[in-house]
């Protein structure tokens, strides 16, 4: 079966540095997405990572392996906002997208 | 801009009542999306449709029937709600279809819809 796993709950403090990791199994793969939702929010798209390496988005980094079937995404200089849940989602062979169920992120002061 | 509008943002039903949830998008997209958000679990795909007038079934369509009249518009309905249909909805567009290699990667959501059934 196809399955996405990613810790339910993290927590880290201002300024501080989290990494945020996903394991996926999927029939096929056609690229890897993280997503951010605040509480009651709509998700809104960080990252696609289709390639092995690392994406750097400013503050927010995205690294792929594929021969792992491991991602994680990297959030440095934490700030309050970005408390938030993290979704990752992977896409297999049909481009159907199999999410995760979020990784909720907690900063404290 | 206002991006992927849903309607409305709070709905408690009884069981057995039916109601439709509109989803409208002004980015001229051609694919649209429903999903439904349960705690502890992955967001889960009900319909989608991939262009004005189609329509095709998701993850977990049962109870739900959809509608893609224009193109701008995607409407999830339910005829005979249920307590397990209890969720938050999200609609989604995107430039790409699923199930066809993606052009451009980013799913835009709508704010979503809290649904009790009692």
């Amino acid at each position: 079966g196809q399955n996405i796993d990613q810790p339910t709950e993290m927590t880290a403090t201002e300024g501080a540095i989290v990494q945020i990791n996903c394991t996926y199994q999927t029939s096929g793969f056609n690229g890897l997405f993280w997503y951010q939702q605040h509480a009651g929010e709509a998700p809104t798209f960080l990252s696609y990572n289709v390639l092995d390496g690392l994406e750097e988005k400013g503050r927010f980094s995205s690294f792929l392996s594929r021969s792992k079937g491991y991602s994680y995404l990297l959030l440095k200089e934490l700030q309050m906002k970005d408390s938030a849940s993290y979704l990752c989602a992977a896409m297999d062979s049909n481009y159907q997208l199999i999410w995760g169920a979020g990784t909720k992120l907690i900063i404290k002061p | 801009n206002a991006g992927v509008t849903q309607t409305p943002k709070f709905r408690v039903l009884k069981t057995g009542q039916s109601m439709t949830l509109l989803c409208a998008q002004d980015m001229n997209h051609e694919y649209m999306y429903w999903y439904r958000q349960d705690p502890g679990m992955g967001l889960r795909l009900i319909h989608y449709s991939v262009g004005e007038g189609t329509t095709a079934k998701g993850e977990v369509p049962d109870g739900y029937n959809v509608s893609r009249l224009k193109k701008q518009n995607f409407l999830l309905g339910l005829e005979s709600a249920a307590p397990s249909q209890t969720s938050v909805y999200f609609c989604a567009s995107s430039s790409y279809r699923q199930g066809e290699r993606p052009t451009n990667e980013k799913l835009f959501f709508g704010s979503g819809t809290q649904l009790s059934v009692l």
